[in-house]
């Protein structure tokens, strides 16, 4: 069993189309990180949610963390092909960072 | 650039060689994670460093597997008597302190390790 599940593992959409994918757990956590990953390029950090509830926006991006904070959805908002990549959840757990299996999203123009 | 760098980027090995991966944190970072990714998977964490000390190499694996971080100069994953198996995507993360929201993690691009 993952510690984190990301839904839809894929998903490809059309340019101007909007669009929400999940990081889901059955463990609390005190913060949690979304990254993307171009192809062929490492992950970049993307925010970080720390408190029950909190919604950040970055640009089209919009990120929230559940009350419980056992999860987290990332909504794209009129999607573009620039947005193409795999989205990454992560949360901090003893020495490392978990990696959640990914988002692998395809905005077709 | 002063950001992590990884070399090299592509890297072929017959099975049975050794494969040397390098990792420049970002500067001033004496935090480093290696991790490792399969074709549309998440990263898998290997082992995290700071400055000549291993502090967690749960998911290495025992055998063939080793990481150092010296003092100076950049950290190492060395990977020997290397099988199909082994090939995947290595990549290398610093930070300021010990990762958590207030010092998150910078990743370099990654070697592409083949073995033939």
């Amino acid at each position: 069993t993952q510690l984190l599940e990301q839904s839809p593992q894929f998903l490809s959409i059309q340019e101007g189309e909007n669009l929400t994918v999940y990081c889901n757990s059955s463990s609390v956590f005190s913060s949690l990180q979304w990254y993307r990953q171009e192809p062929g390029e490492g992950p970049v950090l993307l925010v970080t949610v720390v408190t029950g509830g909190e919604v950040k926006k970055l640009k089209r991006l919009t990120f929230q963390f559940g009350d419980a904070r056992k999860d987290s959805s990332l909504h794209i908002t009129a999607a573009q092909p620039g947005d193409t990549g795999l989205y990454l959840c992560a949360v901090p757990t003893g020495n490392q960072f978990y990696f959640g299996t990914g988002t692998s999203l395809t905005v077709i123009p | 650039n002063a950001g992590v760098m990884q070399n090299p980027r592509h890297l072929v090995r017959r099975r049975g060689q050794e494969a040397r991966l390098r990792c420049s944190p970002m500067k001033g970072h004496s935090h480093v994670y290696w991790y490792r990714q399969l074709p549309e998977e998440g990263l898998k964490f290997m082992v995290y460093l700071q400055k000549e000390n291993i502090i967690d190499e749960s998911g290495m694996p025992k055998e063939r597997f080793s990481a150092e971080f010296p003092k100076e100069g950049p950290s190492i994953l060395r990977i020997q008597q290397v099988v199909r198996g082994d090939s995947a995507a290595y990549f290398c993360a610093s930070s300021l302190t010990r990762g958590d929201y207030n010092s998150p993690l910078h990743f370099g691009n990654g070697t592409r390790l083949t073995v033939t």
